[in-house]
Order: C-alpha cells, then structure tokens, then sequence
C-alpha cells in the first residue's frame, strides 16, 4: 500500500517561486511522478525522478530523497497559468502495475 | 508529441443501458489505465492491463466493469447497467516502459465525460 501526504492548498504570487512538498510512505520504490491538472482537464507529465537529487526543466524542477521519503516540486517565474492542482505519483513494488493519485495541492497563482 | 485518444468526449446515458468508452493507447506503450474523475474529487484508478490482461483493479472496478483490446489497437471500458453515481470523467492513460525516454511515461487521453441521467 501507499500513503501520500501534500498540503491541500497553497497560494503564490505572480512572478513567485513555489516549492510543493510531498511525503509518502510506500512499500517498495520505483520512482515518483510530478502530474499537473487544470479543472476539467487530464492530468499531463511534468517530472519523473527515480534517483536523489534535483531534476529541472525549464521552469519547473523535480526534487526526490529516497530515504526520507520526500519529494517536491519547485515552480519558479510563476504565471497565472500555473494555477492548477499538482499531483505527486509515487511508484510502490507494484511498480507500473498501479499508480495512485492522491487529491494533490491546489495551487492559487494571484497578480 | 505522442497522444492518446479517447472517444466520445461526451457520452449522455440512460440509467441501466451499457456504455462503452474507447481509447486508442500510444503505439509503443504497453501498459494501459482506465481512471475516472468524480466532478470535484480525484482521480481514482480503475484498472490496468498489461500484456493483454488485467493486472491490477480497484475495489471500484466490480462485475459492473469490463475492459477488453478488442482488435490489438483500441482499449475499451464497458459499464453495464449504468447508474447515476457513474457520472464522471473517465481517463484512459498509457504507460511506456523507458525510464529515460520522456516519451513513455504515462500519458492521459483527454477523457469521455459520462452523464447518467
């Protein structure tokens, strides 16, 4: 089983940068996905981390500590755009056999 | 960019009929999910299927649930005997298995919005 923790919501300002924590506890570990949802959209592919350390692309970059069972994903120059719900995917022993959502963190990009 | 395609985007129902949601996975894929969204919630797993079975379902996914590849490209979920709380958005995603190659990882269709009325 799995058990993902993120904070429900947060706010940030425009032009900000944002860093979106995600703990989770999982029996086994084959990676973790960064997924972002905007309301009444699919979710879409942002990051895959399956080593330490930091992954960037662009403006977005993906961070994972295995043995802290810790990752988050930092949001830099944000634009209203990035106002969404942010998904963190980890991969247990089932592997790619079942990947679980949690309900993420909403995230308010204001002027 | 890859895609997968889902159709219909919108399927309206009667209570009790069948549906069936199809899905057309990334070519090279090989591992594929049926997901569905309850408006205001998050998005739970049905299913997946691998290698031309199912490998792992949800406690969702009962008798009422079926899903097929019934001609080696499409994936189908077929809901028999719909009820209200169906009503969702349902998400196919497929799944390459490169760990480097951002083309295959799991890629989400766009959906099929179903109301059951």
């Amino acid at each position: 089983g799995q058990n993902i923790d993120q904070p429900t919501e947060m706010t940030a300002t425009e032009g900000a940068i944002v860093q979106i924590n995600c703990t989770y506890q999982t029996s086994g570990f084959n990676g973790l996905f960064w997924y972002q949802q905007h309301a009444g959209e699919a979710p879409t592919f942002l990051s895959y981390n399956v080593l330490d350390g930091l992954e960037e692309k662009g403006r977005f970059s993906s961070f994972l500590s295995r043995s802290k069972g810790y990752s988050y994903l930092l949001l830099k120059e944000l634009q209203m755009k990035d106002s969404a719900s942010y998904l963190c995917v980890p991969l247990d022993s089932g592997g790619y056999n079942k990947l679980i959502f949690g309900a993420g963190t909403r995230l308010a990009v204001h002027p | 960019e890859p895609e997968v395609t889902q159709t219909p985007s919108h399927q309206v129902t009667q209570m009790g009929q069948e549906v069936i949601l199809r899905c057309v996975p990334i070519s090279n894929h090989l591992y594929f999910y049926w997901y569905r969204q309850i408006l205001g919630q998050k998005v739970e797993f049905l299913v997946s299927f691998y290698n031309n079975e199912i490998s792992e379902k949800s406690e969702i996914f009962d008798d009422q649930f079926s899903v097929e590849r019934p001609d080696g490209s499409n994936f189908t979920l077929k809901i028999r005997s719909t009820k209200l709380e169906d009503s969702a958005m349902y998400f196919c995603a497929t799944l390459g298995q490169g760990v480097k190659d951002i083309n295959e990882k799991l890629f989400f269709g766009s959906g099929t919005q179903l109301s059951v009325l």
